[in-house]
């Protein structure tokens, strides 16, 4: 069964320093990996996605992932924060196949200080 | 470009009420489905389709029905509304393509308290 940890709840940085969101995934099969923003009272929109293509992802408002598969890892950086990326970030797996079923991480709120 | 329309966006029942929340996408796809958001629990799967007439379980599927007969819907119904339903309720879109994982797009959730 695939699955995915996202370590830290809730992340403080301030803004211009470098924001590091942690995701790793467990999955018996080459994962495709996402990552999802969230902001308050609003839908999930999609940052970036990995489908084998390349292991340096980059997706958009500056941000980038890397997969890196001895380590089973897929974190999500930005290299200097601003204040609108104050939101809920969410790392999502999918075996893909048939079906399009994604399993999300417990999600890490940002928070941005001035 | 509306996208994935979700309504109502607020709705409060009492226990043992039925009622339906509404989905629908104007992208033409096929994969449809429904998420639960909870504090500290991410989103869970509860229900999803890949197309008209076919619908499956996700993770957290009891006290929930849904149907798929148009492309562009897909209703969640919870058949008697208990407290532990109370949270946010995101449907979800995207294409089904050639068995790689597509991105979903997300309407902007119904939240659901049940009293």
């Amino acid at each position: 069964a695939q699955s995915v940890t996202q370590l830290g709840s809730h992340v403080s940085v301030s803004e211009g320093a470098l924001v590091l969101l942690r995701c790793n995934y467990s999955s018996s099969v080459p994962p495709y990996l996402f990552w999802y923003v969230q902001y308050p009272n609003q839908g999930l929109q999609l940052l970036l996605k990995y489908t084998s293509a390349a292991t340096l992802v980059k997706g958009i408002n500056g941000f980038e992932a890397e997969f890196k598969k001895s380590e089973t890892s897929f974190h999500l950086t930005k290299p200097s924060a601003h204040m609108s990326d104050a939101a809920e970030y969410f790392c999502a797996v999918s075996p893909g196949g048939a079906t399009n079923k994604l399993i999300f991480g417990t999600g890490t709120l940002l928070a941005v200080q001035p | 470009n509306a996208g994935v329309t979700q309504t109502p966006k607020f709705q409060v029942l009492k226990t043992g009420q039925s009622m339906t929340l509404q989905c629908a996408q104007d992208m033409n796809h096929e994969y449809m489905s429904w998420y639960r958001q909870d504090p500290g629990m991410g989103l869970r799967l509860i229900h999803y389709s890949v197309g008209a007439g076919i619908t499956d379980q996700g993770e957290v599927p009891n006290g929930y029905n849904v149907s798929r007969s148009t492309t562009e819907d897909f209703p969640l119904r919870l058949l008697s509304a208990a407290p532990s339903q109370t949270s946010v309720y995101f449907c979800a879109s995207s294409q089904n393509r050639d068995r790689v994982a597509q991105p979903q797009h997300f309407g902007d959730g119904t939240r659901l308290s049940i009293l």
